[in-house]
């Protein structure tokens, strides 16, 4: 079957560095995404993996490892607005995406 | 304004109603999706539209219709609207994935949806 996982939760400290990660078994590879979405809010786009390796995006970046079925989202310089949920999503085709059930990241003065 | 826009934002509804949510956008983007989103769960796709021509059902299609107006509007229909169809509903757009366009979705604001 096709699944995504990442954490429910985690909690952080402003101004500290927090991983995000995101295992994933599919039928198809064409990308790796992840998106930010506020409380009540759309999801947004932050970063896209193609090819394995990390890449970087002012204080956010994103690995990916498609022999592994894994990525991670890293988020540096913590603020309290990165208070969001971060989704992890896999197109496995031309515009098929399978969305994993997100992380809720707490951050704590 | 936003560039994907979804009316209503919020709606009460009663079981068996039929309830109609529109989403326009202004990108020019020809893709257009219907997804819900519920507690603990990833988005799931309903339907999708690549062209105003072209409609295709998603992994959730059962009990919801579409309809594609035109290349801007999209919308999504609930025949008889039943409880476990509470959740929150979001329209995307997007380009297809070609060079350096990675194909991403641009979503709109969401439509939060209660059946009674």
């Amino acid at each position: 079957g096709q699944n995504i996982d990442q954490p429910t939760e985690m909690t952080a400290t402003e101004g500290a560095i927090v991983q995000i990660n995101c295992t994933y078994q599919t039928s198809g590879f064409n990308g790796l995404f992840w998106y930010q979405q506020h409380a009540g809010e759309a999801p947004t786009f932050l970063s896209y993996n193609v090819l394995d390796g990390l890449e970087e995006k002012g204080r956010f970046s994103s690995f990916l490892s498609r022999s592994k079925g894994y990525s991670y989202l890293l988020l540096k310089e913590l603020q309290m607005k990165d208070s969001a949920s971060y989704l992890c999503a896999v197109r496995d085709g031309d515009y098929q995406l399978i969305w994993g059930a997100g992380t809720k990241l707490i951050i704590k003065p | 304004d936003a560039d994907v826009t979804q009316t209503p934002r919020n709606r009460i509804t009663k079981t068996g109603k039929r309830i109609m949510l529109e989403c326009s956008q202004t990108k020019g983007h020809d893709r257009m999706y219907w997804y819900r989103q519920d507690p603990g769960l990833g988005l799931r796709l309903i339907y999708y539209s690549f062209d105003v021509k072209d409609i295709n059902k998603g992994e959730i299609s059962d009990g919801y219709s579409v309809s594609r107006q035109a290349q801007a509007k999209f919308s999504l229909s609930l025949e008889s609207a039943i409880p476990n169809q509470t959740a929150l509903y979001f329209c995307a757009t997007s380009d297809p994935q070609t060079g350096e366009n990675t194909g991403e979705l641009f979503f709109g604001e969401g439509s939060r949806l209660t059946v009674l």
